[in-house]
């Protein structure tokens, strides 16, 4: 079945060191996206790719860095994670209107 | 003011019951309206697009009112697997079809 995978689903890194997450997608979307949950609220836009155009959103710290190399993959990088940064990082894609989510990965620092 | 705001709930409702949701958005020129249904410690997943006509998927109806630009939702005959919480979502204008999704109403169905 086409659809957006994410790994890890659980990732686990220490205060400070640089941890990636990734996703991949088997449905050939143009648009992919970063969210970050955190409990009890909205997921919230990090950045987006319209193919290999990268959109950061204003508020998104310079932490956070994402690379696509092909259609098929994209990659979250926290250079230096604080405590803050631990929440449900989602990925989602889509080609027009509604967007597919992969079932999120989630971080914890310690 | 957020972009898009719901009540967070949680609504505590017994099986068969009709319960309503509401949403507001800020940003007039938004053009497309979802509502999402995110389970516990689970991926957001569509459950309707809304339209200006208001639209039905079997137990839930879809409302929206673009001059006081609100939405809902209602859902008929409330079922237990219904246990969810509902994401209002409403694009952004500008960017890739850049959605800003609500914090969500929390539905808690019993029996």
């Amino acid at each position: 079945d086409a659809m957006v995978i994410q790994n890890p689903r659980y990732q686990v890194t220490q205060f400070g060191k640089p941890v990636t997450l990734s996703c991949s997608q088997t449905l050939n979307h143009n648009v992919m996206y970063w969210y970050q949950q955190k409990s009890s609220q909205a997921p919230k836009l990090l950045f987006h790719y319209y193919d290999k155009d990268f959109n950061n959103e204003a508020d998104t710290p310079d932490n956070f860095q994402s690379r696509r190399p092909n259609t098929s993959f994209c990659f979250l990088d926290i250079r230096s994670p604080g405590l803050g940064d631990a929440a449900m990082y989602l990925c989602a894609t889509s080609r027009s209107g509604e967007q597919f989510f992969g079932p999120g990965t989630r971080l914890t620092v310690l | 003011r957020k972009e898009v705001e719901q009540d967070p709930g949680p609504f505590n409702v017994p099986e068969g019951a009709t319960v309503a949701f509401n949403c507001t958005y800020s940003n007039s020129a938004s053009q497309s309206f979802f509502w999402y249904r995110q389970d516990c410690r689970k991926e957001p997943k569509l459950l309707m697009s809304v339209y200006s006509s208001g639209n039905e998927d079997g137990r839930f109806t879809a409302q929206l009112n673009r001059a006081s630009q609100y939405i809902s939702l209602l859902i008929r005959d409330s079922k237990l697997s219904d246990s969810a919480t509902y994401l209002c979502v409403v694009n952004r204008p500008g960017g890739y079809n850049k959605l800003i999704f609500g914090a969500g109403t929390r539905l808690a169905v019993h029996p």
